[in-house]
C-alpha cells in the first residue's frame, strides 16, 4: 500500500518563529490533504491540494506531486498553532494518513 | 451549519456489550467513512460507504458492522465489544470518491472506552 512518511516526528517552536513540516509518499495519488489535530482532539481541514502552492492566513502549502512530497509551512506560530499536524494521502476516495508532526508552540 | 455530527461525544461500556457510534452530516454527501484512531497506529480507516445501501471494508473492519440506510447517517455498530476497540473513532464524509476524489471533512470524534 501507500506508505507516507512526516517529518519531524516532533517540533517545539517559540511563539512567532516560522517552520516547515514534510509529507513523503510512497506512489502516485489523486490527492493529499492536511489537517490540523488540535489539543481537544478534533481535525481541521488545512488544505486540500494535488499540486501547486496555496495559501491560508499564516499557513501556506506546497505539492510536487511528480517528487512525491508536500511541505506545510507555519509562519509567525501562535500558542493556538499547537497540536498535531497530518498529511493524508487520497488515493480512490481513501485517506492514508502519515503519523503526524507533534508541534507545540510555546510563549 | 451542522456539517457533520457524532453521537456520543464519549461511550463507557463493557467487554462483551453491543455499542453504536452516530453519524449525521447535513451536506447530502455520497461518501461517508469511519476511522480509528489509536496511539502508534495514526487513523486507520474501518468502512465506508459509497452510497446508500453500499458499504466496503477498509483497513481493520474486524469486529464492526455497518449500514446506511439514509445517505446522511452512517452508524457504527461494535456488536461484541472487547478492550482493542477501546479507541476515538471519527466519522467523514467526501462529496465524491473514486477517481473523482473530493476532500474530506470529519466530524470531532467519539471517545470510547471499553472495561
Amino acid at each position: 500500500g501507500i506508505q507516507v512518511e512526516q517529518s519531524p516526528p516532533d517540533l517545539i517552536l517559540q511563539e512567532g518563529a516560522n517552520s516547515t513540516l514534510r509529507c513523503n509518499f510512497s506512489d502516485s495519488v489523486n490527492n493529499l490533504q492536511w489537517f490540523h489535530q488540535n489539543p481537544w482532539g478534533q481535525l481541521i481541514n488545512l488544505f486540500y491540494i494535488p499540486s501547486g502552492t496555496k495559501q491560508n492566513g499564516r499557513l501556506s502549502a506546497t505539492t510536487v506531486a511528480t517528487e512525491r512530497y508536500s511541505l506545510l509551512y507555519i509562519s509567525s506560530s501562535q500558542t493556538t498553532d499547537s497540536g498535531v499536524y497530518f498529511c493524508a494521502l487520497l488515493s480512490w476516495g481513501k485517506l492514508q494518513f502519515g503519523a503526524g508532526t507533534q508541534v507545540v508552540v510555546t510563549p | 451549519d451542522a456539517g457533520i455530527t457524532q453521537s456520543p461525544r464519549y461511550k463507557i461500556t463493557e467487554t462483551g456489550r453491543q455499542v453504536t457510534l452516530m453519524c449525521h452530516q447535513t451536506w447530502s454527501h455520497s461518501y461517508m467513512f469511519w476511522y480509528r484512531q489509536d496511539l502508534g497506529h495514526g487513523l486507520r480507516l474501518i468502512y465506508y460507504s459509497a452510497a446508500a445501501d453500499i458499504t466496503d471494508k477498509g483497513e481493520v473492519p474486524d469486529g464492526y458492522v455497518v449500514s446506511r440506510s439514509k445517505t446522511e447517517n452512517f452508524p457504527l455498530t461494535l456488536e461484541s465489544a472487547t478492550r482493542s476497540q477501546t479507541s476515538v473513532y471519527f466519522c467523514a464524509s467526501s462529496a465524491r470518491g473514486g477517481e473523482l476524489n473530493q476532500p474530506q471533512h470529519f466530524g470531532d470524534g467519539t471517545r470510547l472506552s471499553i472495561l
